[in-house]
């Protein structure tokens, strides 16, 4: 069966700081995976989407970029962290297209 | 631009009676819809899907309508449990198109079941 990792479960950094979440997925091959994040008392909003290894697409303008340098592996970064970077980080893979199955989130605070 | 809509915040209900969350949709593209189940400090699961050739997609005490002349959805929880109070989110895709399986969420209801 599928299983998708995320970690860490939380994290405070100060601003200013570098950021890094990795996410991998066993069980499947060619996945899409995708970064959404869920900021105080709001929806999930995609950030990143990737369709392959070293693809990546940007869905709103940020302080974060990602890569994809492994089939199964997703990576969020940033070279400095901003207060409003603060929130509720979810990665998410999906084969088939129809729904996408999500990893256990990092709480991330800025500070 | 909210393209997937949910309303109602919150919503009571007594254990045993039936919950109704209720996701509206703009984007006449979205062709695939999901209801997901939200913990705090966890990643949503997935509770129940519907395509829209269908008006209706049943999963035990879960079902979702779909009426896509009023562009509007719900899912109906039928007993309602304790265990069911979480945040529910709707989410659309165009899954007929190109949209590589993104998601659209709306804001999430927080359902609170009382026994």
């Amino acid at each position: 069966s599928q299983t998708i990792h995320q970690w860490p479960a939380t994290l405070v950094q100060p601003v200013g700081s570098p950021l890094s979440l990795e996410c991998t997925v066993e069980g499947t091959s060619n996945p899409n995976l995708y970064w959404y994040r869920q900021a105080a008392g709001r929806g999930l909003q995609l950030l990143f989407y990737s369709v392959g290894i070293g693809q990546i697409s940007s869905e709103v303008p940020q302080n974060l970029s990602a890569s994809r340098p492994q089939d199964r592996q997703f990576i969020l970064s940033s070279k400095k962290l901003l207060l409003s970077d603060s929130g509720f980080y979810l990665c998410a893979w999906s084969v088939q297209l129809l729904g996408s199955f999500f990893g256990q989130g990092t709480r991330l605070t800025v500070v | 631009d909210q393209q997937v809509k949910q309303n109602s915040p919150s919503l009571s209900v007594q254990e045993g009676r039936i919950s109704i969350l209720n996701c509206d949709y703009t984007n006449s593209m979205f062709d695939y819809f999901l209801w997901y189940k939200k913990y705090p400090a966890e990643g949503p699961t997935f509770l129940i899907s519907i395509s829209s050739i269908k008006d209706k997609n049943e999963d035990g005490r879960f079902t979702v309508f779909l009426n896509k002349s009023a562009k509007h959805l719900s899912l109906h929880i039928v007993p309602s449990q304790p265990g069911d109070s979480a945040v529910y989110f709707c989410a659309a895709s165009d899954a007929g198109g190109t949209s590589y399986g993104k998601l659209t969420f709306g804001q999430g209801t927080i359902l609170t079941v009382h026994p």
